[in-house]
C-alpha cells in the first residue's frame, strides 16, 4: 500500500497570506496526485488533479506541483473563504488520501 | 451539473448490513467509474471501492471481504453492502464520480452530500 502523508497537520494563517502545504508519498506515484478542500459539514470539493491541473471552477490561487514522491499544495493569497481542511489523495493505485492539513485562522 | 445523492437507513445494528444507494441525476450513469468513500466523525477519507457501470468493481483491500457495489443503469443508481458492521464502520458514507487521466485510478470530482451511517444497537 502506499502510504500519504501531509504536512503541516495544521497551520494558522492570515487573509492574503500565501500558505503552502505538502504531501509526501512512500513510494513514486509519478502525477497521480489530486487536492481537495472540505469544510465543516460539507463533502470535499476537488481543487487540483494530474498535481497540477486546477479543476474548472477553482481560483487561479491556487496550485499545486510536484512529481514522484514530493508534491506541493500552495494558496497564492488566502481569502476567507479558504479555511478549511485539505487533503491530498493518490491515485497511482487503490486511492488513498492523506490525513488532512487544517488551516485556521491566526 | 452532475448531482449526486446517497440514501439509506442511518442506523444499523452490529452484525447487520449496512445499504446505500446513491441517485445520480442531471447526467448520465454511464461510461463512468463511480465509488464509495467514507469518513469518520472528526477523522481522514477512506476509499471503500469502485464500481463501472458495466458492473466492473474494485474493493479497498481492507473491506474487501465485507463489500459488494452494484449498479442499475435504468435507475442511474449504484449500491453499496456492507456486511457485519461494527461501531467501527459508523461514519458519513460519500458517493463520488471517478474521472481518470492515463492510467491511474482516478480523482473524485463530483460527490454527493453524504450520508450518516451509525453503528450501534
Amino acid at each position: 500500500d502506499i502510504q500519504m502523508t501531509q504536512s503541516p497537520s495544521s497551520l494558522s494563517a492570515s487573509v492574503g497570506d500565501r500558505v503552502t502545504i505538502t504531501c509526501r508519498s512512500s513510494q513514486s506515484i509519478s502525477n497521480y496526485l489530486n487536492w481537495y478542500q472540505q469544510t465543516p459539514g460539507k463533502a470535499p470539493k476537488l481543487l487540483i488533479y494530474a498535481a497540477s491541473t486546477l479543476q474548472s471552477g477553482v481560483p487561479s490561487r491556487f496550485s499545486g506541483s510536484g512529481s514522484g514522491t514530493d508534491f506541493t499544495l500552495t494558496i497564492s493569497s488566502l481569502q476567507p473563504e479558504d479555511f478549511a481542511t485539505y487533503y491530498c489523495q493518490q491515485s497511482h493505485s487503490h486511492p488513498g488520501f492523506g490525513p488532512g492539513t487544517k488551516v485556521d485562522m491566526k | 451539473q452532475v448531482q449526486l445523492q446517497e440514501s439509506g437507513p442511518g442506523l444499523v445494528r452490529p452484525s447487520e448490513t449496512l445499504s446505500l444507494t446513491c441517485t445520480v441525476s442531471g447526467g448520465s450513469i454511464s461510461s463512468y467509474y463511480w465509488s464509495w468513500i467514507r469518513q469518520p466523525a472528526g477523522k481522514g477519507l477512506e476509499w471503500i471501492g469502485r464500481i463501472y457501470t458495466n458492473g466492473d468493481t474494485n474493493y479497498s483491500p481492507s473491506l474487501k471481504s465485507r463489500v459488494t457495489m452494484s449498479v442499475d443503469t435504468s435507475k442511474n443508481q449504484f449500491s453499496l453492502k456492507m456486511n457485519s458492521v461494527t461501531a467501527a464502520d459508523t461514519a458519513v458514507y460519500y458517493c463520488a464520480r471517478v474521472l481518470t487521466y492515463s492510467y491511474g485510478w482516478g480523482y473524485f470530482d463530483e460527490w454527493g452530500q453524504g450520508t450518516l451511517v451509525t453503528v450501534s444497537s
